[in-house]
């Protein structure tokens, strides 16, 4: 079945150290995007692709970084610089040019602090 | 500044019907969502308004007035695994989904 996968589901991060999270999609969608969620709060956008090898900063892009060398991946590092990463990120991806379709998510990654 | 409001907690009783209500501010509008999500996991698609009026698939509906900036998802034969967060969401003139912060609804036998 098509959907789209994150990885790992938990993870912890020591002071100073980066860490990557994975999403792969096998959906054929163009655009993927990564999504952080604090409790009790909404969905914030840190970064979104629509092609490859091509990126854009989302709303809290600060301390994270990108790339999309395959259509079907688009991975997330959370660096050193980001103070407070503990949060739950959502990997979603869509079709384009076809009006507003929804976007699929993945079933998140669980980002804690040793 | 784009915004969208929702209450942030409802609950309701089994069996019976609840309506949750989401109005926005944005810059454009190109469409309406509505998403389910239990606790720890990932949102899942209900609906898509972008015309005024009601949207019905089974026991969920969901109207849009573009006009009053204002939606609702209205739920019935409200079951316990409806507990959940229900987060509205507004496609802007830049087709960037602008997420509110959930209603999280409360399901008592």
């Amino acid at each position: 079945d098509g959907g789209i996968t994150q990885s790992p589901k938990y993870l912890f991060r020591k002071e100073g150290q980066n860490v990557t999270l994975s999403c792969e999609q096998n959906l054929n969608h163009d655009a993927m995007y990564w999504y952080r969620q604090d409790p009790g709060q909404g969905l914030r956008l840190i970064y979104y692709s629509q092609i490859v090898n091509d990126f854009q900063k989302g709303d809290i892009a600060e301390g994270y970084s990108v790339s999309r060398e395959k259509k079907e991946s688009f991975p997330l590092t959370v660096t050193s610089a980001q103070k407070n990463p503990t949060a739950f990120y959502l990997c979603a991806s869509s079709p384009l040019g076809t009006g507003a379709p929804p976007q699929h998510f993945g079933d998140g990654t669980r980002l804690s602090i040793l | 500044g784009q915004n969208i409001d929702q209450p942030t907690e409802m609950t309701a009783t089994e069996g019976a019907i609840v309506q949750i209500n989401c109005t926005y501010q944005t810059s454009g509008f190109n469409g309406l969502f509505w998403y389910q999500q239990h606790a720890g996991e990932a949102p899942t698609f209900l609906s898509y308004n972008v015309l005024d009026g009601l949207e019905e698939k089974g026991r969920f509906s969901s109207f849009l007035s573009r006009s009053k900036g204002y939606s609702y998802l209205l739920l019935k034969e409200l079951q316990m695994k409806d507990s959940a967060s229900y987060l509205c969401a507004v496609l802007d003139s830049n087709y960037q989904l602008i997420w509110g912060a959930g209603t999280k609804l409360i399901i008592k036998p």
